[in-house]
């Protein structure tokens, strides 16, 4: 079992519109929390991380839930150029060093 | 302002060759990841490094051995390269201070086992 688990989608939307992207994760010990963002055929890049009190940045809106185990990602007057997969990535500290565990992505398609 | 740098950028084995990733980062990171990510699985974690000298299992270890040859290298060995390790290879660093540590990934290296 995917201990980040992510709605594959696609998600196809008109631009304009405002879509939303929820990932739960398995284990309650993990410590911090991302969205990245990739697009075809490239590497992921950070979009933003999460934290407990919900943030936001432009039209991006973060939200974590710990006591459910749930993030979200909240993505208003969608572009064209916001077409992409996002990815729904947890850390937790092992004995050392952080792990990064990747959701499988949901993938966004953005059409004029 | 390289910071992660992999080498090659695409590479055809065939089954029982070897071959060595080569991964670098610029950036003094502390530590260092290889995933590989293939069609419906998402990025799946082989080994990582928290600080040099140590490496530690992920995911998906088995057919690849690790070396952090110091704080800025991080290279992936596959010593009898196998169809099912086609995939694409992703080397990443972050800072590992405090929580919200950013990881920096490489442009990928595309691996194909014929």
């Amino acid at each position: 079992r995917k201990e980040v688990e992510q709605d594959p989608g696609p998600f196809n939307v008109p631009e304009g519109a405002t879509v939303a992207f929820n990932c739960t994760y398995s284990n309650s010990a993990s410590q911090s929390f991302f969205w990245y963002r990739q697009d075809c055929r490239k590497e992921p890049k950070l979009l933003m991380s999460v934290y407990s009190s919900g943030n936001e940045d432009g039209r991006f809106t973060a939200q974590l839930n710990r006591a459910s185990q749930y993030i979200s990602l909240l993505i208003r007057d969608s572009k064209l150029s916001d077409s992409a997969t996002y990815l729904c990535v947890v850390s937790e500290r092992p004995n050392s060093g952080y792990a990064l565990n990747f959701g499988k992505g949901t993938s966004l398609l953005v059409t004029p | 302002n390289a910071g992660v740098t992999q080498t090659p950028k695409f590479q055809v084995l065939k089954t029982g060759q070897s071959m060595t990733l080569q991964c670098a980062q610029d950036m003094n990171h502390n530590s260092m990841y290889w995933y590989r990510q293939d069609p419906g699985m998402g990025l799946r974690l082989i080994y990582y490094s928290a600080s040099e000298g140590t490496t530690d299992k992920g995911e998906v270890p088995n057919g690849y051995n690790v070396s952090r040859l110091n704080k800025r290298e991080f290279s992936l060995r596959l010593e009898s390269a196998a169809p099912s390790q086609t995939s694409v290879y992703f080397c990443a660093s972050s800072a590992d201070r405090g929580l919200n540590t950013e990881a920096f990934f490489g442009q990928g290296t595309r691996l194909t086992v014929v």
